[in-house]
């Protein structure tokens, strides 16, 4: 059971360039979350999703899209890094809304 | 939005030593929940507490749901080298949907 899986691990992006985050999970979770970690910030919000086709904005929305044709994936599009995007970026899902969440290995992002 | 205040930031403990964390906030919250996440990994969750004054027990771990619903605590007994890691905790709010807030987190160093 791979659980909740993120690609890649590591990127490195020039100021303006674009690119997506893959995000899947194979358990079948109708919820997924895309979170970011600051240093000493916690985790905050940036989209979640309650099903296929279906997406909302969390606490830090701006600069980032999301998707979620498939109930598996919900990748995160960037569409201009900025220096302000420099994060490690965490996917979760979960079977409901009761707070349990399961998290992906992390994704760290580095804008120059 | 609603905030929570974790503390310690960090601690430097022996091992064999007892460690206790807490969360507080302003506001009240339905669901609150402990992860611990591993350097390099996503978050794993530890306990969740869903009723005010509720106690709770994991292994070596102790987390209560504060009566007021404004704060929760989380005891470790004994620490054992691989406690080291970053200890969360989130809470959901009556308002926030299924949004999780994360406490700032506390950064647990054990000596050997």
């Amino acid at each position: 059971n791979a659980g909740v899986t993120q690609t890649p691990k590591f990127r490195i992006l020039k100021i303006g360039q674009s690119m997506t985050l893959q995000c899947a999970q194979d358990m079948n979770h109708n919820y997924m979350y895309w979170y970011r970690q600051d240093p000493g910030m916690g985790l905050k919000l940036i989209y979640y999703s309650v099903g296929a086709g279906i997406t909302d904005k969390g606490e830090v929305p701006n600069g980032y899209n999301v998707s979620r044709s498939t109930t598996e994936d919900f990748p995160l599009r960037l569409e201009l890094a900025a220096p302000s995007q420099t994060s490690v970026y965490f996917c979760a899902s979960s079977y409901d809304t009761s707070g349990e969440l399961f998290f992906g290995e992390g994704s760290r992002l580095t804008v120059l | 939005g609603q905030q929570l205040n974790q503390s310690p930031q960090s601690m430097f403990i022996q091992e064999g030593e007892d460690v206790s964390m807490n969360c507080t906030s302003s506001s009240i919250f339905n669901t609150w929940l402990w992860y611990k996440q591993d350097p390099g990994e996503g978050p794993v969750l530890l306990i969740a507490l869903y009723k005010a004054g509720e106690l709770t027990s994991n292994g070596r771990l102790t987390a209560q749901f504060g009566i007021t619903r404004k704060d929760s605590f989380l005891n470790i007994s004994a620490s054992i080298p691989s406690d080291v890691g970053i200890y969360f905790c989130a809470g959901l709010h009556p308002n926030a949907g299924n949004m999780l807030t994360f406490g700032g987190g506390t950064r647990l160093m054990v000596k050997p």
